[in-house]
């Protein structure tokens, strides 16, 4: 079956590093992506992964092993703009039909 | 950039009434999506379209029907409207294809309470 695994809520410091892990089972794997949702607003594109390895971009990035079904988002110097819900979502493409699955997403709470 | 815009940002509608929600993106793009959102369950796939009087059934259409009959627009519909539809209801669109830049973009959602 297709499911999208990822912890419900993480605490960090301002000023930290953070490590969100996400694990996948999907047949027609093709791609990763990760969404920043803020409270009440609509998700926004942080990152996109397709082969093995890290992506980074400014203070994020993100890491992909298709071998293990995992993937992470790491926030590096984390500011108080940083609290929010972080969704992991994987696309499958499945028949030539591309579906997004997407994760329960997980709650980061930055604190001063 | 695309954008892509909810006609209502709060609804608040009386159970069996039918509820129209609409979704207009600006930048021709080929797919089109409506989910929900409930806490403890993410993202939910109700209906996708792929292209003008196209629709699938996602994960959850029981209780809904859309409509597309311009490509810049995707209507969801609730043909009678229940307790348990209540719920952040987005809508979000994207080219075809396999680049990155195929990702979703979102509306900003619709908050639909249903009494």
């Amino acid at each position: 079956g297709q499911n999208i695994d990822q912890p419900t809520e993480m605490t960090a410091t301002e000023g930290a590093i953070v490590q969100i892990n996400c694990t996948y089972q999907t047949s027609g794997f093709n791609g990763l992506f990760w969404y920043q949702q803020h409270a009440g607003e609509a998700p926004t594109f942080l990152s996109y992964n397709v082969l093995d390895g890290l992506e980074e971009k400014g203070r994020f990035s993100s890491f992909l092993s298709r071998s293990k079904g995992y993937s992470y988002l790491l926030l590096k110097e984390l500011q108080m703009k940083d609290s929010a819900s972080y969704l992991c979502a994987v696309r499958d493409k499945t028949s030539g039909t591309y579906k997004y699955i997407f994760g329960t997403g997980t709650r980061l709470k930055v604190l001063a | 950039d695309v954008k892509v815009t909810q006609s209502s940002r709060y609804l608040v509608k009386r159970t069996g009434e039918k509820v129209f929600l609409e979704c207009v993106q600006d930048m021709d793009h080929e797919n089109m999506f409506w989910y929900r959102q409930d806490p403890g369950l993410g993202l939910r796939l109700i209906y996708f379209s792929y292209d003008v009087k196209m629709k699938e059934k996602g994960d959850i259409p029981e209780g809904y029907s859309v409509s597309r009959e311009k490509k810049e627009r995707f209507s969801l519909i609730l043909e009678s409207a229940s307790t348990n539809q209540t719920s952040m209801y987005l809508c979000a669109s994207s080219l075809i294809g396999d680049s990155h830049y195929y990702g979703y973009t979102f509306g900003s959602g619709t908050r639909l309470t249903v009494v």
